[in-house]
């Protein structure tokens, strides 16, 4: 019954490692998003995707690609992960026409 | 570029008072969203209230009410009868009109501010 989910809620690495970051949504939105809030909680987009373009916040290193296999799945690999990577990662979805985002739990991940 | 300022990094009410948060923002845009999230310590983002910049009435949701003043680009939410499990970090934030900037709507947060309630 969820409606956006994602997956691990916690992920424990060692820099230098790959990991990724799956997302789905069941509320057949368009667009998605993913967050990321830092340990002061700060929350700062750092791509939105619908089934047509991507949109890359140019602050984000390009270890970090979205990719999408589907209209429900938007998923997060980040490539030699480094300490500063250490957040809490959200992703959400919106309708088009709708103004509302809704969030996933969220994934904190912790970089060793 | 747009900005989201939540001067408040904390508060505190005592259970069953009232409480505001400030919120202002920076935007040219005359056609815009806002909103009030809550996140407590469970981490899940929950949305408490929203207001369309074209409609002035303010928005309410039961004890969550806005005080949407354009002009001064001021943004503030009221809590009333405050419940402990109002104690959360509360992130106000813009919605970028798509297509701006190749914005495809994509929100734009304060700080957030904790607020803690007292029994």
């Amino acid at each position: 019954d969820t409606a956006v989910s994602q997956t691990p809620k916690y992920l424990v690495t060692q820099m230098g490692n790959d990991k990724s970051i799956k997302c789905e949504q069941n509320l057949g939105h368009d667009t998605m998003y993913w967050y990321k809030q830092d340990s002061k909680k700060f929350l700062k987009i750092m791509f939105s995707y619908n089934n047509k373009e991507l949109i890359i916040n140019e602050t984000v290193p390009n270890r970090f690609s979205p990719k999408s296999p589907d209209k429900a799945h938007l998923n997060l690999h980040i490539n030699s992960l480094e300490l500063g990577d250490s957040a809490v990662y959200f992703c959400a979805s919106r309708n088009r026409g709708q103004e509302t985002q809704y969030f996933g739990p969220g994934t904190r991940l912790l970089v060793l | 570029a747009q900005t989201v300022t939540q001067s408040q990094p904390e508060m505190s009410v005592q259970e069953a008072e009232t409480v505001t948060l400030s919120c202002t923002y920076d935007t040219s845009e005359s056609d815009y969203y806002l909103f009030w999230y809550k996140q407590p310590p469970s981490r899940q983002m929950i949305l408490v209230i929203r207001q369309e910049a074209y409609k002035q009435q303010n928005a309410t949701e039961n004890r969550f009410s806005v005080n949407f003043q354009k002009a001064a680009k001021s943004f503030s939410l009221k809590i009333s009868d405050s419940q402990l499990g109002d104690a959360a970090m509360y992130f106000c934030a813009y919605r970028c009109p798509p297509g701006y900037g190749g914005s495809q709507g994509n929100l734009i947060f304060g700080k957030g501010t904790k607020l803690s309630v007292k029994p």
